[in-house]
């Protein structure tokens, strides 16, 4: 059992929108910065999203994030089957002092 | 560029120790804050150990504590794991990671990881 929790699979179809949430609580996304990786199939994971909202160089703006109170969500708009991975969300709990990951999404575009 | 390179994994018994290194280069090895990261085989990401940019702070999962422990040597660039006490449930691939800053911020770069498997 994950301290954030993200729903354990999406699918859209290519060209559309989804959006993948992280409830977390007040001990971590509430009071912290979240970050948001993405694992494509036999890779390592790799940063996608971090302080909420700010992407790496490199990084298309089809991707964003956002947080609200102790939630989180990652968007992706015109969805590519190459997009198609696990997504992980992650943040620093104050209570636990360890960072916490979401249990993952695996995005499947159909 | 940044580069981590993982190593020391492999097949060790129940109960028995193993050590993993990872070789940091393309950045100020010394400036950052180095982390741990696992993935049990089909499951998701697991943190493991955060140590500080010094050395001088380090924080464990519960699920390590007392098992693990994490050191760096700035002047090789080497972070290390030290893991006592394996059990069947530390299988996994352990991955470094870089922090983004001295303590700990972001996961911005991945090592290719390291797979351990603790078996009879």
């Amino acid at each position: 059992q994950s301290v954030l929790t993200q729903p354990p699979s999406v699918s859209a179809a290519p060209g559309q929108k989804v959006t993948i949430s992280c409830s977390g609580s007040s001990s971590n996304i509430g009071n912290n910065y979240v970050s948001w990786y993405q694992q494509l199939p036999g890779t390592a994971p790799k940063l996608l999203i971090y302080e909420n909202n700010k992407r790496p160089s490199g990084i298309p703006d089809r991707f964003s994030g956002s947080k609200s109170g102790t939630s989180a969500t990652l968007g992706i708009t015109g969805l590519q089957t190459g997009d198609e991975a696990d997504y992980y969300c992650g943040t620093w709990d104050n209570s636990l002092s360890g960072w916490v990951f979401g249990g993952g999404t695996k995005l499947a575009v159909l | 560029q940044v580069q981590l390179g993982e190593s020391g994994g492999g097949v060790v018994q129940p109960g028995r120790s193993l050590r993993l290194s990872c070789a940091a280069s393309g950045f100020t090895f010394s400036s950052y804050g180095m982390q741990w990261v696992r993935q049990a085989p089909g499951k998701g990401l697991e943190w493991v150990a955060v140590i500080s940019y010094d050395g001088r702070n380090a924080y464990y999962a519960d699920s390590v504590k007392g098992r693990f422990t994490v050191s760096r040597d700035n002047s090789k660039n080497t972070l290390y794991l030290h893991m006592n006490s394996l059990r069947a449930e530390d299988t996994a691939v352990y991955y470094c990671v870089k922090d983004s800053k001295k303590n700990v911020g972001y996961f911005d770069y991945w090592g290719q990881g390291t797979l351990v498997t603790v078996s009879s």
